[in-house]
C-alpha cells in the first residue's frame, strides 16, 4: 500500500493567494484528519470526516479555512485567502474504524511545508 | 477537555543511554494511550499504543506502561540509538474519535 499521499509537499505562496492541499488516504480507511503543525503551537487537529462527512470541524481557525471530501479516496483543504500566520506544515491521517469506533491507529501521510509570503 | 502533557525538550542523551520521556494526561474516562514518533522531514508514525490500565505497549526496544492511578504513559529505552533521534508525541484517544497530543518532544542521541 502507498501510504497516505499529499500533494504538494512544499508550497510557497504570497498573501492573498488561494492554496489547496490535497490528500489521498489509505484505500478502505473511513476517517480522514487534518492537522497543522508549528513551533507555537504544536500538532492541532483542524478537522476529520467519516464516510466523507465532516464530523468536527471545530478546530479550524477561521473562515479562510475551508475543507471538502467529495468522495472516499480524496479531499482538500483550502485557505483563501493565506496569510503568512498560515505557515505551517499540514498533516493529513486516516484511520480505519470497527465497530464504529476508531480502534485503530492513524496513518499521517508525509505533510505540506506551506510558506506564505 | 482532554489534555496531554508531556515533557519539554530538547532531550540530549549519548548512545546507550537509558531513555524516559514523562507523559501525563488529563481525561473523562478510559482513553487510549499512544506514543507516535516524526522523524525529520517526515510524518508521525505509531510507535506503540495501550488501550486499558496497566497494559504496556512495546515496539522498538521501546515501552511505556499505562498508569490510570498517575494518569501517566511514561516512554522508555533501556539503550538509545543515533537513529532514534526524533520528536516524540505522546497521545490520548477519547470517546470522541480524535487524537489529542502533547507538544511533542524531541530526542537528540549522540555517537
Amino acid at each position: 500500500d502507498a501510504g497516505v499521499i499529499q500533494s504538494p509537499r512544499h508550497e510557497v505562496t504570497e498573501m492573498g493567494q488561494e492554496v489547496t492541499l490535497r490528500c489521498k488516504p489509505i484505500s478502505g480507511h473511513d476517517y480522514l484528519f487534518w492537522y497543522r503543525q508549528t513551533m507555537m503551537r504544536g500538532l492541532e487537529l483542524l478537522i476529520y470526516f467519516n464516510n466523507n462527512v465532516p464530523i468536527d470541524d471545530s478546530g479550524m481557525p477561521e473562515d479562510r479555512f475551508s475543507a471538502k471530501m467529495p468522495n472516499a479516496s480524496f479531499s482538500t483543504l483550502k485557505i483563501q485567502p493565506s496569510e503568512p500566520r498560515d505557515s505551517a506544515v499540514y498533516f493529513c491521517a486516516s484511520s480505519l474504524s470497527s465497530g464504529g469506533a476508531v480502534y485503530n491507529e492513524q496513518f499521517f501521510g508525509p505533510g505540506t511545508r506551506l510558506t506564505v509570503l | 477537555g482532554d489534555s496531554v502533557t508531556q515533557m519539554e525538550g530538547p532531550v540530549t542523551l549519548s548512545e546507550e543511554a537509558f531513555l524516559t520521556i514523562n507523559c501525563t494526561y488529563t481525561a473523562t474516562g478510559y482513553p487510549s494511550l499512544f506514543w507516535y514518533v516524526q522523524y525529520p522531514g517526515e510524518g508521525l508514525q505509531l510507535l506503540l499504543k495501550a488501550t486499558k490500565a496497566d497494559d504496556k505497549g512495546s515496539n522498538k526496544g521501546f515501552e511505556a506502561t499505562y498508569r490510570k492511578e498517575t494518569t501517566s504513559f511514561h516512554l522508555e529505552k533501556g539503550s538509545v540509538q543515533v537513529s532514534d533521534s526524533a520528536v516524540y508525541f505522546c497521545a490520548l484517544r477519547s470517546a470522541g474519535n480524535m487524537l489529542t497530543f502533547g507538544g511533542g518532544t524531541r530526542l537528540m542521541v549522540k555517537p
